[in-house]
């Protein structure tokens, strides 16, 4: 079936470091692939998409590329600050049914000053 | 600019108790959904309504059902919970389903002892 797996957390980084989430999928087809973000305390909130393969979503310095071939959508950032520290989370949609999310089980970013 | 509500914030119930997670959006959005939140599995889905009259299992809807009252609000009820219950719960809406973005409320969080 359709899933989502993403790299176990957590992540300790340092301010202004490199940051890299692995994320990759199993669908049938081609799905839509997004990155969320919880902050504490808060809902999920939508980071950024991507609808087809080769699209690269973007949003608040983060990024992430759709890739067909090896079946990933693995979200990066130059230069993290204290103010990223949240769990994310990788999820697609099916692109036969469309009406399921599946999420990953989340990765926990704490950037240290 | 509320967005989805979701009451109460925090619940404590004992094993067999029963109890209503109430949810409300003011986007007037067609598409609502529960998901539960638990360690190391994500979100899952646990019903869904793609609008206004209808609602769908999901995931995992065993010991729960929902009710859409309508287009704003759709609650959740466990009617004797147990201990697998505890959980954060979420409750999200789309404009239709499948719409590329779900947007979340804050949460409840829910512990059965």
């Amino acid at each position: 079936g359709d899933s989502v797996t993403q790299m176990e957390g957590p992540v300790t980084l340092s301010e202004e470091a490199f940051l890299t989430i692995n994320c990759t999928y199993t669908a049938t087809g081609y799905p839509s692939l997004f990155w969320y973000v919880q902050y504490p305390g808060e809902g999920l909130q939508l980071l950024l998409k991507a609808t087809k393969a080769d699209d690269k979503g973007s949003n608040k310095g983060f990024e992430a590329t759709y890739r067909k071939e090896t079946t990933s959508f693995h979200l990066e950032k130059g230069s993290v600050q204290v103010s990223d520290s949240a769990v994310y989370f990788c999820a697609l949609i099916p692109s036969n049914t469309g009406n399921q999310f599946y999420f990953g089980t989340g990765t926990s970013l704490t950037v240290i000053p | 600019n509320a967005g989805v509500t979701q009451t109460p914030k925090f619940q404590v119930l004992k094993t067999g108790q029963s109890m209503t997670l109430q949810c409300a959006q003011d986007m007037n959005h067609n598409s609502m959904y529960w998901y539960r939140q638990d360690p190391g599995m994500g979100l899952r889905l646990i019903y869904y309504s793609a609008s206004e009259g209808t609602t769908d299992k999901g995931e995992v809807p065993n010991g729960y059902n929902v009710s859409r009252l309508n287009k704003r609000e759709f609650s959740l009820r466990l009617e004797s919970a147990a201990p697998s219950q505890t959980s954060v719960y979420f409750c999200a809406s789309s404009k239709r389903l499948g719409q590329l973005a779900l947007h979340f409320g804050n949460g409840t969080r829910l512990t059965v002892t």
